[in-house]
């Protein structure tokens, strides 16, 4: 069954913190893995990767694929309260253009 | 990327009766997909919405519940029928960017519904 791990499910920072969540996959028909930010109720994009090792970058936020070892991880440095949110992981499967999510990891920056 | 609107934003409807939530987007698009979000949960397909055709439902999920219609490249509803508590969630379109890789989906504002 395909299947995606996100770990930890929730944590708790300060402002300042780095933080680092982990999504692991399975490898059946695998094409791409997402990341997105929940906040209320729209998923908002942030990084797709496709490529073992290239790093992906956006402001505090960076994201990595390791397709030998089947996961990735999304990194914020310098956290902030705005950073507190709901992130999902996604797998994208090759023939149906369908994703398959993780349960998401719920992260609160404190003050 | 695409535009998306939903509606309504939220409902609260009585048990029994029928919801249908519309997906609009400002732009075509070749794939658009339908999510539910039960609370506290993550995301799940219900279907995948196809111009023209029926939809194609994911395992746990059929027609007669979650009619789906998808008349244009721009628009598609989604029809809960006959609810229960259990239907409270929220509900999302997604759609692929045609211009882009295949996998990347957006979302629409989502709809919450809520089912006394």
């Amino acid at each position: 069954e395909d299947k995606v791990v996100q770990s930890p499910l929730s944590l708790v920072v300060h402002e300042g913190d780095t933080v680092t969540l982990n999504c692991s996959y399975e490898v059946t028909n695998f094409r791409s893995l997402l990341w997105y930010k929940q906040e209320k109720k729209a998923p908002t994009f942030l990084f797709m990767l496709t490529s073992s090792g290239i790093e992906k970058k956006s402001g505090r936020l960076s994201s990595i694929l390791d397709k030998k070892e089947l996961f990735s991880i999304l990194n914020i440095t310098a956290t902030q309260t705005g950073d507190s949110a709901v992130y999902l992981c996604a797998r994208g499967s090759g023939n149906t253009g369908k994703l398959i999510f993780g349960q998401g990891t719920t992260l609160q920056v404190k003050p | 990327s695409a535009v998306i609107s939903q509606k309504p934003s939220r409902d609260i409807c009585q048990r029994g009766t029928s919801l249908t939530i519309q997906c609009q987007v400002d732009s075509q698009v070749t794939m658009m997909f339908w999510y539910r979000q039960q609370p506290g949960q993550s995301l799940t397909l219900i279907a995948t919405a196809n111009q023209g055709s029926e939809a194609t439902y994911e395992s746990g999920f059929v027609i007669d519940k979650f009619p789906i219609s998808r008349p244009n490249l721009t628009f598609s509803t989604l029809t809960v029928s006959n609810m229960s508590p259990e239907d409270s969630s929220i509900y999302l379109c997604s759609v692929h960017n045609l211009a882009g890789p295949y996998n990347e989906q957006f979302f629409g504002p989502g709809t919450r519904l809520t089912v006394l």
